[in-house]
Protein backbone atom coordinates (compact mmCIF):
# COMPACT_ATOMS: atom_id res chain seq x y z
CA UNK A 1 0.00 0.00 0.00
CA UNK A 2 1.44 3.42 -1.00
CA UNK A 3 1.92 6.05 1.29
CA UNK A 4 1.55 9.55 1.87
CA UNK A 5 3.30 10.97 -1.01
CA UNK A 6 4.44 14.86 -1.77
CA UNK A 7 5.03 16.93 -4.54
CA UNK A 8 7.81 18.59 -5.20
CA UNK A 9 9.98 17.50 -2.48
CA UNK A 10 11.90 20.40 -2.57
CA UNK A 11 11.00 24.00 -4.45
CA UNK A 12 12.92 27.01 -4.81
CA UNK A 13 11.58 29.96 -5.77
CA UNK A 14 11.68 34.25 -5.13
CA UNK A 15 10.03 36.10 -2.99
CA UNK A 16 6.47 37.47 -4.18
CA UNK A 17 6.62 34.28 -6.63
CA UNK A 18 3.47 31.62 -6.44
CA UNK A 19 3.88 27.61 -5.17
CA UNK A 20 1.66 24.95 -4.86
CA UNK A 21 2.88 21.81 -2.70
CA UNK A 22 0.66 19.19 -3.60
CA UNK A 23 -0.67 16.17 -1.31
CA UNK A 24 -1.67 12.54 -1.72
CA UNK A 25 -3.06 10.52 1.47
CA UNK A 26 -3.44 6.65 1.71
CA UNK A 27 -6.38 5.60 -0.08
CA UNK A 28 -8.98 5.22 2.13
CA UNK A 29 -8.29 8.02 4.50
CA UNK A 30 -10.70 10.54 4.77
CA UNK A 31 -8.38 12.90 6.91
CA UNK A 32 -6.55 14.86 5.65
CA UNK A 33 -3.46 17.28 7.62
CA UNK A 34 -1.26 20.09 6.59
CA UNK A 35 1.72 20.64 9.16
CA UNK A 36 4.31 23.36 8.89
CA UNK A 37 8.04 23.44 10.18
CA UNK A 38 9.86 26.66 9.62
CA UNK A 39 13.39 26.45 10.65
CA UNK A 40 14.88 25.49 13.73
CA UNK A 41 11.23 25.28 15.17
CA UNK A 42 9.06 23.11 16.25
CA UNK A 43 5.98 21.47 13.48
CA UNK A 44 2.44 23.36 13.91
CA UNK A 45 -0.72 22.60 12.62
CA UNK A 46 -1.85 24.11 9.39
CA UNK A 47 -5.45 22.63 9.05
CA UNK A 48 -7.59 19.74 8.49
CA UNK A 49 -9.65 18.41 6.34
CA UNK A 50 -12.72 15.82 6.60
CA UNK A 51 -12.85 14.90 3.02
CA UNK A 52 -13.11 18.01 0.95
CA UNK A 53 -14.22 19.58 4.01
CA UNK A 54 -12.11 22.07 5.68
CA UNK A 55 -12.64 21.07 9.60
CA UNK A 56 -10.00 23.38 11.51
CA UNK A 57 -7.96 25.83 9.54
CA UNK A 58 -6.77 27.63 12.81
CA UNK A 59 -3.08 26.66 12.24
CA UNK A 60 -3.54 29.01 9.16
CA UNK A 61 -0.80 31.73 9.12
CA UNK A 62 -2.41 33.93 6.88
CA UNK A 63 -4.92 34.59 3.58
CA UNK A 64 -1.85 33.81 1.59
CA UNK A 65 -1.86 30.44 2.26
CA UNK A 66 -5.18 28.54 0.16
CA UNK A 67 -5.68 25.05 0.86
CA UNK A 68 -8.08 22.51 -1.10
CA UNK A 69 -9.24 19.74 -1.11
CA UNK A 70 -10.41 18.44 -4.46
CA UNK A 71 -13.35 15.63 -4.19
CA UNK A 72 -11.72 14.31 -0.95
CA UNK A 73 -8.91 12.98 -2.48
CA UNK A 74 -5.40 14.89 -3.10
CA UNK A 75 -4.51 18.40 -1.37
CA UNK A 76 -2.77 21.44 -2.76
CA UNK A 77 -1.46 24.12 -0.58
CA UNK A 78 -0.90 27.32 -2.47
CA UNK A 79 1.05 30.31 -0.93
CA UNK A 80 0.64 33.02 -2.68
CA UNK A 81 2.44 35.42 -2.87
CA UNK A 82 5.58 34.38 -0.84
CA UNK A 83 7.39 35.67 1.57
CA UNK A 84 11.09 35.22 3.03
CA UNK A 85 9.25 33.25 6.31
CA UNK A 86 7.36 31.07 4.55
CA UNK A 87 10.28 28.46 4.09
CA UNK A 88 10.56 25.73 5.68
CA UNK A 89 9.44 22.00 5.16
CA UNK A 90 5.35 21.64 4.83
CA UNK A 91 3.88 17.99 5.85
CA UNK A 92 1.04 16.42 4.65
CA UNK A 93 -0.61 13.63 6.85
CA UNK A 94 -3.30 11.78 6.86
CA UNK A 95 -5.53 9.25 9.01
CA UNK A 96 -8.78 6.78 8.65
CA UNK A 97 -11.89 8.10 10.44
CA UNK A 98 -11.68 5.85 13.66
CA UNK A 99 -7.78 5.74 14.27
CA UNK A 100 -6.32 6.88 17.32
CA UNK A 101 -2.82 8.16 17.49
CA UNK A 102 -1.69 6.84 14.40
CA UNK A 103 -0.86 10.18 11.74
CA UNK A 104 0.71 8.71 8.66
CA UNK A 105 3.27 11.41 7.39
CA UNK A 106 4.40 12.23 3.89
CA UNK A 107 8.17 12.78 3.85
CA UNK A 108 7.75 16.70 3.41
CA UNK A 109 7.87 19.68 0.45
CA UNK A 110 10.89 21.78 1.57
CA UNK A 111 10.38 25.41 0.11
CA UNK A 112 12.82 28.05 0.17
CA UNK A 113 12.08 31.37 -0.90
CA UNK A 114 14.75 33.20 -1.78
CA UNK B 1 5.94 29.91 26.50
CA UNK B 2 5.76 27.28 24.08
CA UNK B 3 2.87 24.63 24.89
CA UNK B 4 5.63 22.08 24.70
CA UNK B 5 9.14 21.93 25.51
CA UNK B 6 11.56 19.45 24.53
CA UNK B 7 15.48 19.90 25.12
CA UNK B 8 16.80 19.56 20.73
CA UNK B 9 19.74 18.16 21.96
CA UNK B 10 22.24 17.16 20.33
CA UNK B 11 22.67 13.68 22.71
CA UNK B 12 25.11 11.14 21.40
CA UNK B 13 25.24 7.63 23.42
CA UNK B 14 27.06 4.91 23.05
CA UNK B 15 25.37 1.56 21.86
CA UNK B 16 23.49 -0.46 24.44
CA UNK B 17 23.01 2.44 26.64
CA UNK B 18 19.72 3.26 27.98
CA UNK B 19 17.80 6.76 26.37
CA UNK B 20 15.75 9.16 27.94
CA UNK B 21 13.93 11.55 26.02
CA UNK B 22 11.70 14.18 27.60
CA UNK B 23 9.48 16.50 27.24
CA UNK B 24 7.01 19.17 29.34
CA UNK B 25 4.20 20.60 29.04
CA UNK B 26 1.48 23.33 29.99
CA UNK B 27 -1.60 22.83 28.84
CA UNK B 28 -3.31 20.42 31.34
CA UNK B 29 -6.38 19.82 28.73
CA UNK B 30 -3.38 17.34 26.80
CA UNK B 31 -4.71 13.79 27.35
CA UNK B 32 -3.05 11.91 23.98
CA UNK B 33 0.76 11.79 23.95
CA UNK B 34 2.43 10.71 21.73
CA UNK B 35 6.26 9.95 20.25
CA UNK B 36 7.62 10.13 16.93
CA UNK B 37 10.86 8.90 15.18
CA UNK B 38 11.96 11.32 11.89
CA UNK B 39 14.77 10.24 10.08
CA UNK B 40 16.77 12.73 7.96
CA UNK B 41 14.84 14.15 5.22
CA UNK B 42 11.56 11.53 6.29
CA UNK B 43 8.37 12.36 7.08
CA UNK B 44 7.59 11.64 11.31
CA UNK B 45 6.87 8.12 11.84
CA UNK B 46 4.52 7.00 14.81
CA UNK B 47 6.56 4.86 17.42
CA UNK B 48 4.09 4.90 20.76
CA UNK B 49 1.07 6.88 21.91
CA UNK B 50 -0.40 6.60 25.56
CA UNK B 51 -3.76 8.23 26.46
CA UNK B 52 -3.69 9.70 29.92
CA UNK B 53 -1.18 8.93 32.79
CA UNK B 54 1.17 5.80 33.08
CA UNK B 55 3.36 3.34 31.61
CA UNK B 56 3.23 1.89 27.83
CA UNK B 57 5.83 -0.74 26.86
CA UNK B 58 6.42 -2.05 23.39
CA UNK B 59 9.50 -3.76 22.58
CA UNK B 60 12.63 -2.04 24.15
CA UNK B 61 10.44 0.90 23.75
CA UNK B 62 8.52 2.65 26.80
CA UNK B 63 6.47 5.50 26.94
CA UNK B 64 5.44 7.44 30.24
CA UNK B 65 3.53 9.71 31.42
CA UNK B 66 3.14 11.97 34.79
CA UNK B 67 0.10 14.16 34.18
CA UNK B 68 0.70 15.36 37.70
CA UNK B 69 3.57 17.13 36.55
CA UNK B 70 2.81 17.38 32.91
CA UNK B 71 6.37 15.04 32.18
CA UNK B 72 6.56 12.79 29.82
CA UNK B 73 9.15 10.35 28.46
CA UNK B 74 10.41 8.11 26.30
CA UNK B 75 13.19 5.11 27.32
CA UNK B 76 15.22 3.15 24.67
CA UNK B 77 16.44 -0.02 25.96
CA UNK B 78 19.86 -1.43 24.50
CA UNK B 79 20.14 1.33 22.28
CA UNK B 80 21.08 0.40 18.64
CA UNK B 81 22.63 2.50 15.69
CA UNK B 82 19.60 1.86 13.81
CA UNK B 83 17.96 4.05 16.87
CA UNK B 84 19.62 7.25 15.19
CA UNK B 85 17.25 9.77 14.37
CA UNK B 86 15.07 12.36 15.51
CA UNK B 87 12.61 12.06 18.42
CA UNK B 88 9.45 14.28 18.61
CA UNK B 89 7.22 14.36 21.45
CA UNK B 90 3.55 15.41 21.01
CA UNK B 91 0.24 15.65 22.39
CA UNK B 92 -3.32 16.54 21.52
CA UNK B 93 -6.54 17.31 23.35
CA UNK B 94 -9.05 14.75 21.38
CA UNK B 95 -9.06 12.72 18.89
CA UNK B 96 -12.84 13.17 17.85
CA UNK B 97 -13.34 11.34 14.47
CA UNK B 98 -9.60 10.63 14.03
CA UNK B 99 -9.27 14.74 14.18
CA UNK B 100 -5.48 15.33 15.66
CA UNK B 101 -4.84 18.60 16.34
CA UNK B 102 -1.27 18.00 17.49
CA UNK B 103 1.44 19.90 19.37
CA UNK B 104 4.86 18.93 19.08
CA UNK B 105 8.20 19.23 21.09
CA UNK B 106 11.01 20.84 18.82
CA UNK B 107 12.65 17.41 18.94
CA UNK B 108 15.80 15.80 20.17
CA UNK B 109 18.27 14.40 17.58
CA UNK B 110 19.50 11.43 18.81
CA UNK B 111 22.69 9.82 17.81
CA UNK B 112 23.74 6.08 19.38
CA UNK B 113 27.24 5.48 18.62
CA UNK B 114 28.47 1.90 17.74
Amino acid sequence: EAGVTQFPSHSVIEKGQTVTLRCDPISGHDNLYWYRRVMGKEIKFLLHFVKESKQDESGMPNNRFLAERTGGTYSTLKVQPAELEDSGVYFCASSQEASYGELFFGEGSRLTVL
Amino acid sequence: QKEVEQDPGPLSVPEGAIVSLNCTYSNSAFQYFMWYRQYSRKGPELLMYTYSSGNKEDGRFTAQVDKSSKYISLFIRDSQPSDSATYLCAMTQTLIQGAQKLVFGQGTRLTINP
